[in-house]
C-alpha cells in the first residue's frame, strides 16, 4: 500500500525555521520526482517545490525562493523541506505529493499543519 | 490571481451533468498536458484527471476531462450527491518553471 506520511509541522514564530518530513513506502521511492503542495486555510492549492528522483534538479515557486529548500534521501525514503524566515502567509497545510510520469500528483499525503504567528 | 482561471462555484442536481472550466495561457494549457484533482470535505486531494483526459484506475467513467487550445474542461455526469467537492486543475508552465493550480470550484449538489 502506498503511504506518504508527513510531520514537523506546528507552531513558529515570524522568522522562524521548520523542518518538515515526509516517509514513502508501498513503492520505489527513488523512481519519482516528489513535490511539496500547500493549502492555506480556507484557500487553494499551491504548488511549492518539487525535486527529481536523483535530487539534482529542483524548482520552487516565486514566494519561497530563498527561503524553503526541497532536498530528499532516497536511502531513507525520505522528502524534507526546510523553512527558513517564515511568515505569516506561510501558514498552511502542507503536503507531501508523489509524481509517476505522465501521471503528475498521482498520490497525496494526508498533510501536516504550520502554523507561522506571535 | 491565480495563473489558471476557475470558476469559483457549481453547483447541479442528481443525475444531471456539469462542467467546471479551466482557462490558461500558451505558456501552460497551450502546451502541457492537465490534471484535475478532486478534494473531498476534509480530506486531502486526489488525483481525477491526468494527461488532460485519462482516468487513475477507480475514478468511473462518467467522470472526463478535455482540452481544447488553451483551456480544459471537467465534465461529472450522472452527478452524484458524493461528488460534492473542490476541484483544481494543474498544469506545468514553462515560463513560471513550475506547477500551476486554478483557485479551485466548489461543486454543490443540490
Amino acid at each position: 500500500e502506498v503511504q506518504l506520511v508527513e510531520s514537523g509541522g506546528g507552531l513558529v514564530q515570524p522568522g522562524g525555521s521548520l523542518r518538515l518530513s515526509c516517509t514513502a513506502s508501498g513503492f520505489t521511492f527513488s523512481n519519482h520526482w516528489m513535490s511539496w503542495v500547500r493549502q492555506a486555510p480556507g484557500k487553494g492549492l499551491e504548488w511549492v517545490a518539487n525535486i527529481r528522483q536523483d535530487g539534482n534538479e529542483k524548482y520552487s515557486v516565486d514566494s519561497v525562493k530563498g527561503r524553503f529548500t526541497i532536498y530528499r534521501d532516497n536511502a531513507k525514503n525520505s522528502l524534507y523541506l526546510q523553512m527558513n524566515s517564515l511568515r505569516a502567509e506561510d501558514t498552511a497545510v502542507y503536503y507531501c505529493v508523489r509524481h509517476t510520469t505522465g501521471s503528475p500528483f498521482d498520490f497525496w499525503g494526508q498533510g501536516t499543519l504550520v502554523t507561522v504567528s506571535s | 490571481q491565480s495563473v489558471l482561471t476557475q470558476p469559483p462555484s457549481a453547483s447541479g442536481t442528481p443525475g444531471q451533468r456539469v462542467t467546471i472550466s479551466c482557462s490558461g495561457s500558451s505558456s501552460n494549457i497551450g502546451r502541457n498536458t492537465v490534471n484535475w484533482c478532486q478534494q473531498l470535505p476534509g480530506t486531502a486531494p486526489k488525483l481525477l484527471i491526468y494527461n488532460n483526459d485519462q482516468r487513475p484506475s477507480g475514478v468511473p467513467d462518467r467522470i472526463s476531462g478535455s482540452k481544447s487550445g488553451t483551456s480544459a474542461s471537467l465534465a461529472i455526469s450522472g452527478l452524484q450527491s458524493e461528488d460534492e467537492a473542490d476541484y483544481y486543475c494543474a498544469v506545468w508552465d514553462d515560463s513560471l518553471n513550475g506547477w500551476v493550480f486554478g483557485g479551485g470550484t466548489k461543486l454543490t449538489v443540490l
